[in-house]
């Protein structure tokens, strides 16, 4: 069983549209984080939500945690061929050491941003 | 470049085999992560070490090992490889034992056939 899930699992648009994908849980987490992955390379950081309701810009890129903290969304306004990767959402998840934070990841969306 | 750095890139090899890929975490990070990579799994925690020691295990197979070297750098052993092994393998830093601000490196494309 997936703790994250996220859809849709690709998705494929053109220059200028505006998306959204999702990250959904059954169960409550205290804290989530996006990733993006470029081709040939690790993912990089976008961002960590903590609070539910909480809100956060990144230039073209709002995401959102959802009022119950079981669920995240990410939108792109007017996508750029140069945001085509895959997003991940993560949970950092205490381990078995006690305060260690280890990332549990969904699979992620695969976004193709056409020219 | 998030400052990890990752050796070699690609590695092909046979089933049976034996590798070893290396990690060189940030500048001032004590922290490493492995994780594993693949299609139908995404990607998957496999075992944290701090300063030296090993503090956190995930799904890491019992042919896999790992250690972090004085110099804190860090190796994943991976022996009598199968072809499910084939993935690619990620190294991440962070500068606390608890912080969750993880820095990833390019990747071993680790191929076995």
């Amino acid at each position: 069983t997936q703790l994250l899930e996220q859809s849709p699992q690709f998705l494929s648009i053109q220059e200028g549209e505006n998306l959204t994908v999702y990250c959904n849980s059954s169960s409550v987490f205290s804290s989530l984080q996006w990733y993006r992955q470029e081709p040939g390379e690790g993912p990089v950081l976008l961002v960590t939500v903590v609070t539910g309701g909480e809100v956060k810009k990144l230039k073209r890129l709002t995401f959102q945690f959802g009022d119950a903290r079981k669920d995240s969304s990410l939108h792109i306004t007017a996508a750029q061929p140069g945001d085509t990767g895959l997003y991940l959402c993560a949970l950092p998840l205490t381990g078995s050491g006690g305060s260690n934070y280890k990332l549990t990841f969904g699979k992620g969306t695969l976004l193709t941003v056409n020219p | 470049d998030s400052g990890v750095t990752q050796t070699p890139k690609h590695l092909i090899t046979a089933t049976g085999q034996r590798v070893t890929l290396r990690c060189s975490p940030r500048s001032g990070d004590l922290s490493v992560y492995w994780y594993q990579q693949s299609l139908d799994q995404g990607l998957q925690f496999l075992i944290q070490y701090y300063n030296g020691e090993e503090r956190a295990k995930g799904n890491i197979l019992e042919r896999f090992s790992a250690q972090q070297f004085p110099d804190l750098h860090s190796e994943l052993n991976l022996s009598s490889l199968e072809l499910g092994d084939s993935a690619l393998y990620f190294c991440a830093s962070s500068v606390g034992v608890a912080a969750y601000e993880q820095y990833f490196g390019p990747g071993t494309r680790l191929t076995v056939t």
